[in-house]
């Protein structure tokens, strides 16, 4: 399979609280990647972590990397109802820079006004 | 950031039509092209490699006479769907990247979305 797992599938929460969703890969990487997808449209970068850095910060987005468990997690603090969407780790393939990426399944995030 | 566009958003076709996506990058040119498909509640599903001026590189599983890519250009590449049938319905995004941009980031379209009756 191309995919790395996700989980959870779905998250639904209230405003405010934070979301947490994991991600876990297969192979070897270079960097990690986070993409948010709202329903219907295409995806937005939101954040690169390198295989070098243990954790990232990006406004109210955190997320590490431990590559011993090849896994990955992406925390939004003090969600809005705005951040609902499908969230989605991706790697590339291979060591080349040529951009082939493989997505996770994703986690569909609901955050309840 | 870069711009990438794809074109249409939508299409309804009939069954054994075939139909053609378009993928453009607006604002750099791209080396490289990927395309996408993603079945409802699913994750994106790579489906082929597209580089300017070569043939395409397709993912186990897919079937190259079905999934056409041409990538003529520095800033265009189609996929056509050759001979539409209900389970191609789908949608399909495209992503580009240059290795001029520096940052290994892609940038994706916003999607076709193909319904086959």
């Amino acid at each position: 399979s191309q995919q790395g797992e996700e989980d959870p599938q779905a998250l639904s929460i209230q405003e405010g609280e934070n979301a947490t969703m994991n991600c876990s890969y297969k192979t070897s990487i270079n960097n990690l990647q986070w993409y948010r997808q709202n329903s219907g449209r295409g995806l937005v970068h939101l954040i690169l972590i390198r295989s070098n850095e243990r954790e990232k910060h990006s406004g109210r987005l955190r997320v590490t990397l431990d590559t011993s468990k090849k896994s990955s997690s992406l925390l939004i603090t003090a969600s809005r109802a705005a951040d609902t969407a499908s969230y989605f780790c991706a790697h590339r393939r291979g060591s080349s820079n040529t951009g082939k990426l493989i997505f996770g399944q994703g986690t569909t995030l609901q955050v309840k006004p | 950031g870069a711009v990438v566009s794809q074109h249409p958003s939508w299409v309804i076709c009939k069954s054994g039509t075939s139909v053609k996506i378009e993928c453009r990058s607006l604002d750099f040119q791209a080396t490289t092209m990927f395309w996408y498909r993603q079945f409802p509640k699913q994750s994106l599903m790579l489906m082929a490699t597209s580089n300017e001026g070569s043939k395409a590189t397709y993912e186990q599983g897919v079937e190259k006479d079905k999934f056409l890519i041409n990538h003529a250009s520095l800033t265009l590449s189609t996929l056509t769907v050759t001979s539409a049938h209900p389970e191609d319905s789908s949608f399909y995004i495209c992503s580009a990247f240059s290795g001029s941009l520096g940052t290994g980031e892609l940038f994706f379209g916003e999607g076709s979305r193909l319904t086959v009756l």
